[in-house]
């Protein structure tokens, strides 16, 4: 498609359930980071894919937050026994190259956790 | 260390008057500076970036001026117009052996009246 692909939009969530976020990238463009914007936070550094890399899992904030991607393509963010506090907008973004600064977003899933 | 400083978190600005957002970090490891947009509803978009050995870049009416020594750098935009009412970002790149991430700041919401 012509750019990131996110999905669900929105996601309604009972606390403790689990949930799956969907990322579709951009063909052809080898990183995928995932970020998570907050009310008032900013985009905060979730987990970033590079190629056939070993992932950078630095800023997944606990346990309960995974991702994988397949095939360096379709990638999926999965947070088990979701939280209140994991209500959040959940983006998605992809560049052509691992040093690229210009990122193409996802128009990302808002999650509330009730 | 990590972290880019942001403000003001929110701005007001008659339609024709200039809008200005500024930004600090402390990390000299950054090698470049991006800007982002973001719309309600969709994901930021990449606006214009600066290399740290450039004090000023200019793309219509939008302007970085990057102030080195002080480590801060800041967003113009000129000729501000309803349609430039959106969050802006600025954010930072720090590479790490074979990848790079881009950390970004808090967000200023912007509002341009009429």
């Amino acid at each position: 498609g012509a750019g990131v692909s996110q999905s669900p939009s929105n996601k309604v969530t009972e606390k403790g359930k689990d949930v799956e976020l969907r990322c579709d990238p951009i063909s052809g463009h080898t990183a995928l980071y995932w970020y998570r914007q907050s009310l008032g936070q900013g985009l905060e550094f979730l987990i970033y894919f590079q190629g056939n890399s070993a992932p950078d899992k630095s800023g997944l904030p606990s346990d309960r937050f995974s991702a994988e991607r397949t095939g360096g393509s379709v990638s999926t963010l999965t947070i088990q026994r979701t939280q209140q506090e994991d209500s959040a907008v959940y983006l998605c973004a992809t560049s052509t190259a691992a040093y690229s600064y210009g990122y193409t977003f996802g128009s990302g899933t808002r999650l509330t956790v009730v | 260390q990590q972290q880019v400083k942001q403000s003001p978190q929110s701005l007001i600005v008659q339609k024709g008057g200039i809008s200005i957002i500024n930004c600090a970090y402390e990390n000299t490891a950054f090698d470049y500076f991006p800007w982002y947009q973001q719309f309600p509803g969709k994901g930021p978009a990449l606006l214009i970036a600066i290399r740290p050995d450039v004090s000023e870049k200019k793309e219509g009416r939008f302007t970085i001026s990057f102030n080195k020594s002080a480590k801060q750098f800041s967003l113009h935009i000129m000729d501000s117009q309803p349609g430039d009412s959106a969050t802006y970002f600025c954010a930072a790149r720090w590479r790490t052996g074979t990848a790079s991430k881009l950390t970004f700041g808090t967000g200023t919401r912007l509002q341009v009246t009429l």
